[in-house]
């Protein structure tokens, strides 16, 4: 089973439509990550949370929130979703305690979302 | 200024034959560098990290990092198809913040 797994892997939306993508995993990582990725763009930090109590936005989470339901749950919402939204969506993990250095994400499969 | 700066490419190259990708970052303070590979429509898989300045190889990659010069590259040698692909690189300017470049697009042709 893989580590890290995200739900749904693909989502066509209506703009104005409530949407969740859903990740979780079985690393036993603390930190946990949302990010997106536009096509020339790179990918692009959305929200970050390095424990269940502790979220923090990143570089552009207007149009987003975000829940942390456990250490292996961390779920992204657009609450009213619009087309420019429509993007690759990548959860990520990691854990600096793991004696690896330096802290090193590990990406799940992606969400494709498309808003019409 | 971007942050993290690469060659879009497409960078072609023949089978057996080095590929070499660069990237350029604006933190003077980024302690760490991270190479990924993504596969299109697939997840980034990590190559490897070097956070040291000189070469770091493993396998038939070799990551080269040159902090004066805020510079820092990869190099495919004996290349294979399998190796198409997007080549992301990632700085870590503080504790918790990837930057990640738009990616380098590696062609290898039989």
């Amino acid at each position: 089973d893989a580590d890290v797994t995200q739900t749904p892997r693909n989502r066509i939306t209506k703009t104005g439509k409530r949407i969740m993508l859903e990740c979780s995993q079985t690393k036993g990582h603390d930190r946990m990550y949302w990010y997106r990725q536009d096509p020339g763009l790179g990918l692009r930090l959305i929200y970050y949370s390095f424990d269940v109590k502790d979220i923090n936005k990143g570089e552009i989470s207007d149009g987003y929130s975000v829940s942390r339901q456990a250490q292996a749950k961390f779920s992204l919402s657009l609450e009213s979703a619009i087309p420019n939204q429509t993007a690759l969506y990548f959860c990520a993990t990691s854990d600096p305690e793991t004696g690896s250095l330096p802290d090193t994400q590990y990406f799940g499969p992606g969400t494709r979302l498309t808003v019409l | 200024q971007k942050e993290v700066e690469q060659n879009s490419g497409p960078l072609s190259v023949p089978e057996g034959a080095i590929a070499s990708l660069n990237c350029t970052y604006s933190d003077r303070g980024s302690q760490s560098f991270f190479w990924y590979r993504q596969y299109s429509g697939k997840s980034p898989e990590l190559i490897m990290f070097i956070y040291s300045n000189g070469d770091k190889e493993d396998g038939r990659f070799t990551a080269q990092l040159n902090k004066a010069s805020q510079y820092v590259s990869l190099l495919i040698r004996d290349s294979q198809p399998s190796d198409s692909a997007t080549y992301l690189c990632a700085v870590n300017p503080n504790d918790y913040k990837l930057s990640f470049g738009a990616g380098t697009t590696v062609t290898v042709r039989a």
